[in-house]
């Protein structure tokens, strides 16, 4: 079946500039995730969708960061005024409701000019 | 704060010797513990979980209460094993949820 998809797979920005970063989870995965990858850091948790519940965004690392999740499905992670140290692989995983294996879509590698 | 200590962010070893990457977690009763691996080009994935007790591409990981450790072990590296290794702990305590704490990864090379 599809697993976890991510859109777009690279993108190149300008400082300053706002990006959307996109996520399509498994299809009837109640739980979608939000993480950043970067060199020395490894996974950094940025938000958590559990079905209706509010959002667990206290992994967020600043307020230009924000992200939605529509009719329970598809999540778009926005950055605004993006910094150089914004640069990283952005990646989303996605799993069933009290299940601990993730699972993780491809990412999309940002890189910010 | 929960956390996963992942001590070594890159182990370098000859293929068919010992491979052991470490992982110790902040003590939060019994917890449940996983380790995931991404291999070059491809998606970070679920290697093992510690409450199965199995033995996954050769890999084991015995849980050490006294320790807290979490340690990840192949008697015999292969080329193929050479991947990033991020040790993981559910994120509230009781681990309910599906929502995890991850180390900071170990990168694995193993050498002809």
């Amino acid at each position: 079946g599809a697993g976890v998809s991510q859109s777009p797979s690279n993108k190149v920005t300008e400082k300053g500039k706002d990006v959307e970063l996109r996520c399509d989870p498994i299809s009837g995965h109640t739980a979608l995730y939000w993480y950043r990858q970067s060199l020395g850091q490894g996974l950094e948790f940025l938000i958590y969708f559990q079905g209706n519940s509010a959002p667990d965004k206290s992994g967020l690392p600043s307020d230009r960061f924000s992200a939605e999740r529509t009719g329970g499905s598809v999540s778009t992670l926005t950055i605004q005024r993006t910094q150089q140290e914004d640069s990283a692989v952005y990646l989303c995983a996605s799993n069933l409701r009290g299940a601990h294996e993730q699972y993780f879509g491809p990412g999309t590698r940002l890189t910010v000019t | 704060a929960q956390r996963v200590t992942q001590p070594e962010k890159l182990l370098s070893v000859f293929k068919g010797a010992p491979v052991e990457l470490k992982c110790n977690y902040s003590y939060s009763g019994s917890p449940e513990l996983f380790w995931y691996v991404q291999y070059s080009r491809q998606r970070l994935q679920l290697l093992l979980r510690h409450i199965s007790r199995e033995s996954i591409k050769g890999f084991t990981a015995d849980l050490n209460k006294g320790e807290t450790s979490f340690h990840l072990k192949k008697p015999f590296a292969q080329e193929e094993d050479s991947a990033m290794y991020y040790c993981a702990r559910p994120r509230n305590y009781g681990g309910s949820q599906g929502n995890l704490i991850f180390g900071k990864g170990t990168k694995l090379s193993v050498k002809p």
